[in-house]
């Protein structure tokens, strides 16, 4: 089956400044890649998505890329907030295969003030 | 999300003892799921359903049963529960069409 490898599993960053998270996949049948954010108490929450048909995607201060040859994928943050505080996930998906969903092991972003 | 509800939000119970676990859905999908988190891990998928009659396991389906009452109803049932199920378990919904899923707001379940 599918194998997603997120990086890195921490990430601490000055408000104002870029996040990036990167995953890796390895099922070249994947072909939607969601984000999700998990604030503390709470259920994960889809930010953005992609689909292998385009390489990148933005949505305010949020942004996904797509490398399909190289089966990697990152989320970008920028002007982070202390609200963008929380753990995210990313997901693999391959359509064929019925919508099961793989997902990474998570990294834990802090924004300082 | 509030379309998609579980009880109880957090159980205690000791090993051995049987463990329900419910999900419901108003968001009108046919495909639910059943998820564990665990530190570190991720989440880890235990079963998935498709629709009423669909029931399929996941990764890590061993020491768990499912049943979908209905198309807004699936529960996760833990047999004799053991302490390594110690763990935050989550249900979500899935929209076919988009592929996009949406997760309650999970139980933390502890077995003792």
């Amino acid at each position: 089956g599918e194998n997603v490898e997120q990086h890195p599993s921490t990430l601490s960053v000055q408000e104002g400044d870029s996040a990036v998270i990167k995953c890796t996949y390895s099922d070249s049948a994947s072909n939607y890649f969601p984000w999700y954010k998990q604030e503390l108490g709470k259920g994960p929450q889809l930010i953005i998505d992609i689909r292998s048909n385009v390489g990148e995607k933005k949505d305010q201060r949020i942004a996904v890329t797509l490398n399909k040859t190289a089966k990697h994928f990152s989320l970008h943050i920028t002007e982070t907030q202390p609200e963008d505080s929380a753990v995210y996930f990313c997901a693999a998906s391959a359509s064929l295969s019925g919508n099961q969903f793989y997902f990474g092991t998570g990294t834990s972003l802090t924004v300082i003030p | 999300d509030a379309d998609v509800t579980q009880t109880p939000r957090n159980r205690i119970t000791k090993t051995g003892k049987r463990i329900m676990l419910e999900c419901s859905q108003t968001k009108g999908h046919d495909r639910m799921y059943w998820y564990r988190q665990d530190p570190g891990l991720g989440l880890r998928l235990i079963y998935y359903s498709f629709d009423v009659k669909d029931i399929n396991k996941g990764e890590i389906s061993d020491g768990y049963s499912v049943s979908r009452q209905a198309q807004a109803k699936f529960s996760l049932s833990l047999e004799s529960a053991i302490p390594n199920q110690t763990a935050l378990y989550f249900c979500a919904t899935s929209d076919p069409d988009r592929g996009k899923q949406f997760f309650g707001p999970g139980t933390r379940l502890t077995v003792l």
